[in-house]
Formats: structure tokens, C-alpha cells, sequence
């Protein structure tokens, strides 16, 4: 099984501030994929395919990475990017999620 | 417009069974593989099983092998999850989703809740 650690779990920033949430994996991946959910509502694909954004995902969003280090990167932060990030690899099964970042406006 | 309608969920007793439904329209059901992921409450997320757009090949965690049973009927449109043998720590929001062409889980369903508590 491939293991995906996430980092930070937890960070609060500033709007305006550069933002960038990493996703490690225990063995190499083709892909990294990525997920928000904020709370009480259903994950919503965010960055696919490493770096394709999702439909109606703003451009401040970037995604980056291969092998077994992979980054989600917002350039500015807002305060609707408050939520919680997960990483997700489909390069084997089983599919396995990273442990989630939750980004907070500080 | 693409919609998945989960149900089925609810409070059961560990040890017995339970069987979520996914309801699937706005897209040609049978074209697509599916999948349920999990969610225990306060935690991540956890892929649970998937299964091809025929139903001919299907993948299982395997804290859930030989228990749980993903299915479809194509001409329903609809998505199966059979639980058996019901322990805690299956107690979780499940969500149905879809595997898109290229975004994997594009579409999610709004989750059903699962509570296993005697």
C-alpha cells in the first residue's frame, strides 16, 4: 500500500500570503491528485492529473511534483480557500488519501 | 446535470448488515467505473472499493474484504454497497463517486451516514 503523508496537518494564513501544502508518498506515483472539502459538505475534485485544475478552481491554485513528492501551491490567499486538502493517488490499489492539510485564514 | 443520491445508511448493530444505494443520472451510467470512499467522523478520507463500468472487476480495501460487496445495475443506474459483519470502526459518512475519464472522483455523491453502535 502506498502511504501518503501530508504536511503540514494544520497551518493559518494571512490573505495575500503564499501557501504551499506538500504530499509524500511512500513509493513513486505517476499522479498526484487533490480534494477540498470545507466542512459539513462532499470533497470536490481540485487538482488532477498533478497539475490540471478542476473546473471552476481558480488560477492562484497550482499543482507540481513527481515521483514521490508532489506540492499544491496558492499564490495569494483568500479567505474561500479555507478548508481542508487531501492528496490522493490512484497509481495503485488500493486508492489511498493523504491524512489531509486544514488550512485556516489567520 | 450529474447527481449521486446515496441511501441506505443508518444505526446498526455491530456484526450485522446493511446495503447503501447510489443513484446515479445526468450522465450515461454504464460508461463510467464507480466507487465509494469513507469518512469516520473528525477524520480523512478512505477509499472503501471501486468497481469497472461493466461490474466485471471490482477492488476492495482490505479491512473490508470478504465483508462488503460493491455492485451496479447498469440498467438502473444505480450503485450497491452490501455490509456485512458490521464492526465500529466502519462507522463513517460513505460517499458514492465517479471515476471521470480524466479527474479521478469528479462527481461525489452527499454522503450517507453509517453508525455501527450496539
Amino acid at each position: 500500500e502506498i502511504v501518503l503523508t501530508q504536511s503540514p496537518t494544520t497551518m493559518a494564513a494571512s490573505p495575500g500570503e503564499k501557501v504551499t501544502i506538500t504530499c509524500r508518498a511512500s513509493s513513486s506515483v505517476s499522479y498526484m491528485h487533490w480534494f477540498q472539502q470545507k466542512s459539513g459538505t462532499s470533497p470536490k475534485p481540485w487538482i488532477y492529473d498533478t497539475s490540471k485544475l478542476a473546473s471552476g478552481v481558480p488560477d492562484r491554485f497550482s499543482g507540481s511534483g513527481s515521483g514521490t513528492s508532489y506540492s499544491l501551491t496558492i499564490s495569494s490567499m483568500e479567505a474561500e480557500d479555507a478548508a481542508t486538502y487531501y492528496c490522493l493517488q490512484r497509481s495503485s490499489y488500493p486508492r489511498t488519501f493523504g491524512g489531509g492539510t486544514k488550512l485556516e485564514l489567520k | 446535470e450529474v447527481q449521486l443520491v446515496e441511501s441506505g445508511g443508518g444505526l446498526v448493530q455491530p456484526g450485522r448488515s446493511l446495503k447503501l444505494s447510489c443513484a446515479a443520472s445526468g450522465f450515461t451510467f454504464s460508461n463510467y467505473y464507480m466507487a465509494w470512499v469513507r469518512q469516520a467522523p473528525t477524520k480523512g478520507l478512505e477509499w472503501v472499493a471501486s468497481i469497472t463500468n461493466s461490474g466485471g472487476s471490482t477492488y476492495y480495501r482490505d479491512s473490508v474484504k470478504g465483508r462488503f460487496t460493491i455492485s451496479r445495475d447498469n440498467a438502473k443506474s444505480t450503485l450497491y454497497l452490501q455490509m456485512d459483519s458490521l464492526r465500529s470502526e466502519d462507522t463513517a459518512t460513505y460517499y458514492c463517486t465517479r471515476r471521470g475519464y480524466s479527474a479521478p472522483f469528479d462527481y461525489w455523491g452527499q454522503g450517507v451516514m453509517v453508525t455501527v453502535s450496539s
